[in-house]
């Protein structure tokens, strides 16, 4: 069962503009999300997190935002670049698990020139 | 660093083979996860490790699989006999602990192939 969902599979979005990657959970335990980066034939790379204490954390271009409430986190990458172009991959874990993360199915995202 | 090192990069085997795949993880991090990736199911928790210690194996999926760890900085996951639903993107990954605030470092993988 799928505890954390990324509904879209794809996005494209334009060179300087705003990509918002979106990331469901449905097990309330989870404390804590992180959002990984993959390029092909690489393995995930970190790129930012957020403890379930918070609704906001910022690394420069990368915004994340928690909303508890309807178990929903999003991904703002400001501006898009095009070697932003990647698979994205949301993940969630929580103490009672050991910390070990759940990953959804990620979203290719497509930044064009 | 060299960061999270897994062999071989790629396997093509026949159903009914061995395979073993090798992971090691980055000096001083005592937690080590096995992922597998496929188009259905997505990245997939397996098994890890605290401390060369199986914490939570419950997403081997059969008994076929199996994994060790016999030394901190050695781990090996062995499928026995392979089938073609095996096939996949094996990853081995590791942290310096198991807490919300560690972040995984994943190896490049080891991409399966059961013919």
């Amino acid at each position: 069962d799928q505890q954390v969902k990324q509904n879209s599979p794809s996005l494209s979005v334009q060179e300087g503009r705003i990509s918002i990657l979106n990331c469901d959970y449905t097990n309330s335990m989870f404390d804590y999300f992180l959002w990984y980066k993959k390029y092909p034939a690489e393995g995930p790379t970190f790129l930012i997190s957020i403890s379930s204490i918070k609704d906001k954390n910022e690394d420069g271009r990368f915004t994340v935002f928690l909303n508890k409430s309807a178990k929903h986190l999003s991904l703002h990458i400001v501006p898009s670049q095009p070697g932003d172009s990647a698979v994205y991959f949301c993940a969630a874990s929580s103490s009672n698990s050991g910390y070990a993360l759940n990953f959804g199915k990620g979203t290719s995202l497509l930044v064009t020139p | 660093d060299a960061g999270v090192i897994q062999s071989p990069r790629h396997e093509v085997t026949e159903m009914g083979q061995e395979v073993t795949l090798r992971c090691k993880p980055i000096s001083g991090h005592n937690s080590l996860f096995w992922y597998r990736q496929t188009m259905m199911r997505g990245l997939e928790l397996l098994i890890y490790f605290n401390n060369n210690v199986p914490i939570d194996d419950s997403g081997m999926p059969e008994d076929r699989f199996s994994a060790k760890m016999p030394n901190a900085s050695f781990s090996t996951l062995k499928i026995q006999p392979s089938e073609p639903r095996d096939s996949a993107v094996y990853f081995c990954a590791s942290s310096s602990g198991l807490s919300g605030a560690n972040v995984l470092t994943f190896g490049a993988g080891s991409r399966l192939t059961v013919l």
